[in-house]
């Protein structure tokens, strides 16, 4: 199946600071990216889509100056959490839609520690 | 607003027995899809339907898209501890490539 990768997996940072998540689609084009967040033992939430060559869409109640999100290529997505916040601890998780067989793929996930 | 309710939220079982996820919505959507996801990891997907009344079999898993498309149901047949996790539904709303998630079935099977 296609593969996603996310980096870092995990991330540890202090309050105030920003942290950048990378997602990647590394055998296909992906013009549409997701990024959802998960808290602990609850299910995903979508939090914006990442469209090539545009501006994110980000779903109500997603801040988007604090989650800034970056589609600069075909293969890439980048989330920045800005000002990071304790509250702001979580699991995030990108996926990637295939256009060829409209099929998204998630990536591992990157599990976020504002301390 | 939790588009896609799933119930139960939690099930322990004994191996071999049978049990029945539920995923329900008032929204119609164009496809659905079922996932299963470890601890630290992302969802995996399992099946994705499209059609109202498609029925898709998985080994021992069966699923099950409804015929107005706004609900769906995962049968598992003889459960074994590897069938332990998140199952997760995702509903794709028409004209969107945008899936919304279910509130999440956490199952733990016991040997």
């Amino acid at each position: 199946g296609a593969v996603v990768s996310q980096h870092p997996s995990w991330v540890i940072c202090k309050s105030g600071t920003s942290v950048k998540i990378e997602c990647r689609s590394l055998d296909f084009q992906a013009t549409t990216m997701f990024w959802y967040r998960q808290f602990p033992k609850q299910s995903l939430m979508l939090m914006a889509t990442s469209n090539e060559g545009s501006k994110a869409t980000y779903e109500q109640g997603v801040e988007k100056d604090k989650f800034l999100i970056n589609h600069a290529s075909l293969t890439l997505s980048t989330l920045t959490v800005t000002s990071a916040h304790p509250e702001d601890s979580s699991f995030y998780i990108c996926s990637a839609l295939d256009p060829s067989k409209n099929e998204q793929y998630f990536g591992p996930g990157t599990r976020l520690t504002v301390t | 607003t939790q588009l896609l309710e799933q119930s139960p939220q939690f099930l322990s079982i004994q191996e071999g027995e049978n049990l029945t996820v539920y995923c329900n919505s008032s929204s119609v959507f164009s496809s659905l899809q079922w996932y299963r996801q470890e601890p630290g990891e992302g969802p995996v997907l399992l099946v994705t339907v499209v059609t109202g009344g498609e029925v898709k079999k998985l080994k021992r898993l069966t699923f099950q898209f409804g015929d107005a498309r706004k609900d769906s149901s995962l049968h598992i047949t003889a459960a074994q501890p590897g069938d332990t996790g998140l199952y997760l539904c995702a509903g794709l709303f028409s004209g969107t490539y945008k899936y919304i998630f279910g509130t999440g079935t956490r199952l733990k099977v016991l040997a």
